[in-house]
């Protein structure tokens, strides 16, 4: 496979559940991110990590939990969520953070509803 | 604050040309982005201007000046599968991607 994936596509779950969604990169990129998208919001950036350190977490709250255990592999794992968490959940990775011309690749997302 | 301002929807006839704006206020600026993105899939990148002026790549088109902090896409000979969300983006002096809300373009026959 090629590109990054994303698992699952769709994911219901309780307020009560522990679930995680997983990301993989196969493209020796360095970075890798997780946004959340919401329906008329710009994506909003959650995590960061670059070379399996995370460099950002801006402001999540603790029930969103991310894991980058080598440089290919992203998770982030979810308990006691809420229903305004319901989303989608991007992932994307990037040769070089710090650069200008930063040109993400994407994961085609998990849709997350919370009941 | 920084702040990206691009229209919600727009409607274009197939065989049209639409033009997509986009402003920004950033602290700073490296590089302006556009990201193509269909629904229920993955964004896609489409441009990346850092120097004022116009970049052409095929029916595709980005237009940048800095001075004015503003770009726009042009599509050109619009087709059906042009329809989805077009998402413009900053980075900004700390290489910060701050995001537009995105416009979705919709193509009528």
């Amino acid at each position: 496979e090629t590109g990054v994936t994303q698992t699952p596509r769709h994911l219901v779950m309780g307020m009560t559940n522990k679930k995680s969604l997983k990301c993989e990169q196969h493209l020796g990129h360095n970075a890798m991110y997780w946004y959340k998208q919401s329906a008329k919001k710009p994506l909003e950036l959650m995590f960061v990590y670059s070379l399996e350190e995370r460099v950002e977490n801006n402001s999540v709250p603790s029930r969103f939990s991310p894991e980058c255990p080598n440089s290919s592999h992203l998770f982030l794992h979810l308990h006691t969520l809420q229903p305004e968490d319901s989303a989608l959940y991007l992932c994307a990775s990037s040769q070089d953070r710090t650069t200008g011309a930063n040109v993400l690749t994407f994961g085609a997302g998990s849709r997350l509803t919370v009941l | 604050g920084q702040n990206i301002d691009q229209p919600t929807e727009m409607t274009a006839t197939e065989g049209a040309i639409v033009q997509i704006n986009c402003t920004y206020q950033t602290s700073g600026f490296n590089g302006l982005f556009w990201y193509q993105q269909h629904a229920g899939e993955a964004p896609t990148f489409l441009s990346y201007n850092v120097l004022d002026g116009l970049e052409e790549k095929g029916r595709f088109s980005s237009f940048l000046s800095r001075s004015k902090g503003y770009s726009y896409l042009l599509l050109k000979e619009l087709q059906m599968k042009d329809s989805a969300s077009y998402l413009c983006a900053v980075t900004d002096s700390n290489y910060q991607l701050i995001w537009g809300a995105g416009t979705k373009l919709i193509i009528k026959p």
